[in-house]
């Protein structure tokens, strides 16, 4: 049974970019969420989705963030106009359901240069 | 502004015994998660407890009590790959969202 899986796992964009950050969730979960983890800081939720629907945003910057997680194909987190402050590490979990341990997936490094 | 607290280092001997302690304050708490991050890694799931009391698992204990805001980790019989940072977190409400300490960074030293 397959993890967690997101890609890339290390992505380098520049200034004003976009970066698209993809997981896929362990097989037979339907629950996504994405954390933030910044250098020598916790992580910090992001957002909550299940399939088509986001449950939850509180976590979600208001301004060139954005979350999906369609019917077919895994979950994107997608960042427009990337400045300096999103480089950091951004982790995608997934569970059965709510109030399930969430699993990890190995995350995604992002270095905005 | 933070609401959960855990010592940011510890440093223990292999072999030894270290207990890492975790307090929080909030309502709707829904339960209580024990993570291991190593450097540049995931992190892995430990432990869940929902209900007061001890819940054993190999060489890791974890530990609740909900009227107290309180939890801890045990660890056993430790190694030096041990060593790794040892995240806790509360859920609450709907049991959607995690919020994580900063974590308790553990050396285990010869």
């Amino acid at each position: 049974n397959a993890g967690v899986m997101q890609n890339p796992r290390h992505l380098v964009r520049r200034r004003g970019q976009e970066a698209r950050l993809r997981c896929s969730p362990m097989k037979g979960h339907s629950h996504v969420y994405w954390y933030r983890q910044l250098p020598e800081e916790g992580l910090k939720f992001m957002v909550y989705l299940q399939k088509e629907n986001i449950i939850d945003e509180s976590g979600m910057p208001k301004e060139r963030f954005s979350a999906e997680f369609p019917k077919e194909g895994p979950s994107i987190l997608r960042i427009q106009q990337v400045v300096r402050g999103d480089s950091a590490a951004y982790f995608c979990a997934s569970s059965p359901g709510p109030r399930y341990e969430q699993y990890f997936g190995p995350g995604t490094r992002l270095t905005v240069t | 502004g933070q609401n959960i607290d855990q010592p940011t280092e510890m440093t223990a001997t292999e072999g030894a015994i270290v207990q890492i302690n975790c307090t929080y304050q909030t309502s709707g708490f829904n339960g209580l998660f024990w993570y291991q991050q190593h450097a540049g890694e995931a992190p892995t799931f430990l432990s869940y407890n929902v209900l007061d009391g001890l819940e054993e698992k190999g060489r890791f204990s974890s530990f609740l009590s909900r009227s107290k805001g309180y939890s801890y980790l045990l660890l056993k019989e430790l190694q030096m790959k041990d060593s790794a940072s040892y995240l806790c977190a509360y859920i609450t409400g709907g049991g959607n969202k995690l919020t994580f300490g900063t974590g308790t960074q553990l050396k285990v030293e010869l």
